[in-house]
């Protein structure tokens, strides 16, 4: 079965370092979100790509955030600088309009900034 | 804005029990209502999911009720097990943008 695929799966970090994860979409996926869930909360939708374009980002903190996702496949997130309030589960999903748009969504990298 | 209230927080049921989430959205232009469930250390999994076309879904023991004069929607899981105890999340999203709107959690817990 397909599978959203990211790296890594845990992340500790100091505060003012930077950090990436990286998302494998499910194949032929031309929808890729990147949400962020805060322990004990629904995860948020930070960016949205259709192939290779950015949708929506207007819940990136972009002075700090920012997104790629260059050949429209994989993608990824970097945060530079980590802040203490950073400390969350950075989940990956993707969907395709066959597929009525339903996100699946990977495992996540869980970030701890110290 | 919470644009999509989730209750109860957390719930307790026997097993072989109902468990009844509900949810209630704001914006009358969402039209897909899926509900995820979530396992510790795990990424949501797409459990059943709504259009407003119809009013009730069902999937094995999972059941989807929708009322949308009321913008309320509700998942039953018949015959609870002590495996379904996770953190369920409903969601919201608009045809136009897919982005999905998550409701606060509730967390269950199925007794043996």
């Amino acid at each position: 079965e397909a599978e959203v695929a990211q790296s890594p799966r845990y992340k500790i970090t100091e505060k003012s370092q930077a950090v990436a994860f990286w998302c494998d979409p499910i194949s032929g996926h031309a929808t890729l979100y990147w949400y962020r869930q805060i322990l004990g909360q629904g995860p948020e939708l930070l960016v949205q790509f259709q192939d290779e374009s950015v949708v929506d980002d207007s819940q990136l903190p972009k002075d700090r955030f920012s997104a790629e996702r260059l050949k429209g496949v994989d993608s990824t997130l970097k945060i530079q600088p980590a802040e203490l309030g950073d400390s969350a589960m950075y989940l990956c999903a993707s969907s395709s309009p066959s597929g009525g748009n339903e996100q699946y969504f990977g495992p996540g990298t869980r970030l701890t900034v110290t | 804005q919470q644009q999509v209230k989730q209750s109860p927080q957390s719930l307790i049921v026997q097993k072989g029990g109902i468990s009844i989430i509900n949810c209630a959205y704001e914006n009358t232009a969402f039209d897909y209502f899926p509900w995820y469930q979530q396992f510790p250390g795990k990424g949501p999994a797409l459990l059943i999911a709504i259009r407003p076309d119809v009013s009730e879904k069902k999937e094995g023991r999972f059941t989807i009720s929708f009322n949308k004069s009321a913008k309320q929607f509700s998942l039953h899981i018949m015959d609870s097990q002590p495996g379904d105890s996770a953190t369920y999340f409903c969601a919201a999203s608009r045809r136009s943008s897919y982005k999905l709107i998550f409701g606060s959690g509730t967390r269950l817990l199925v007794r043996p």
